[in-house]
């Protein structure tokens, strides 16, 4: 079964600090990437997405992310982290089996501290 | 992109009753999607709600614990039904307009069953 795995539960950062969260997803076939952001009281929210080219994609505030296709991997980075992004991030895939449903990861909660 | 009302935000009920939640979107879309948030943990497909026709259920989910309305292109209905405990969660629909390929959430609806 497809799956998406996220390496870290709960992170804590303190401000500047710069952060990666890793992502790896389970499928052989060709895939869409996405990391979504939840802050606290907030829906879902997209902060970027892969679907092909460059595999180093930048999405809003400062993070991006990078598809490494040998590693079945997409992990996000930022390099200078603020007290702002505490949040829950999601990694996500949706792949041509899917349909356009998506399978998401179990989550990574970032903490920064001020 | 789609914007999507959800409603209730938050409930607490008594086990055994039935809570409907409503998702309105702000324009036609074909697909609508259900999912659950259990405590702690990532987002899980309960079905995919397309209009006309029957909600597809996945594994795990039954048309009679968690019936789906979708009487048009920009509404649909979650019943949760004879509520346990267990079914503490949050409850988030979502859509994914054609053309768009990002996925877009609803604020979700948070169940206390007590």
């Amino acid at each position: 079964a497809q799956s998406v795995s996220q390496h870290n539960h709960h992170v804590i950062l303190s401000e500047a600090a710069s952060l990666e969260l890793g992502c790896n997803y389970s499928y052989g076939g060709t895939v869409n990437l996405f990391w979504y952001v939840q802050y606290p009281g907030q829906h879902l929210q997209l902060l970027l997405k892969y679907f092909s080219g460059d595999p180093l994609v930048k999405g809003i505030k400062g993070f991006e992310a990078e598809f490494i296709k040998s590693k079945f991997s997409f992990n996000l980075r930022k390099p200078s982290v603020q007290w702002s992004d505490t949040a829950e991030y999601f990694c996500a895939v949706n792949g041509d089996n899917y349909g356009q449903n998506f399978v998401f990861g179990p989550g990574t909660r970032l903490s920064v501290l001020p | 992109s789609a914007v999507i009302s959800q409603k209730p935000s938050r409930d607490i009920c008594q086990r055994g009753t039935s809570l409907t939640i409503q998702c309105q979107v702000d324009s036609q879309v074909t697909m609508m999607f259900w999912y659950r948030q259990q405590p702690g943990q990532s987002l899980t497909l309960i079905a995919t709600a397309n209009q006309g026709s029957e909600a597809t259920y996945e594994s795990g989910f039954v048309i009679d614990k968690f019936p789906i309305s979708r009487p048009n292109l920009t509404f649909s209905t979650l019943t949760v039904s004879n509520m346990s405990p267990e079914d503490s969660s949050i409850y988030l629909c979502s859509v994914r307009p054609r053309g768009d390929t990002e996925a877009f959430f609803g604020q979700g609806t948070r169940l206390t069953v007590v």
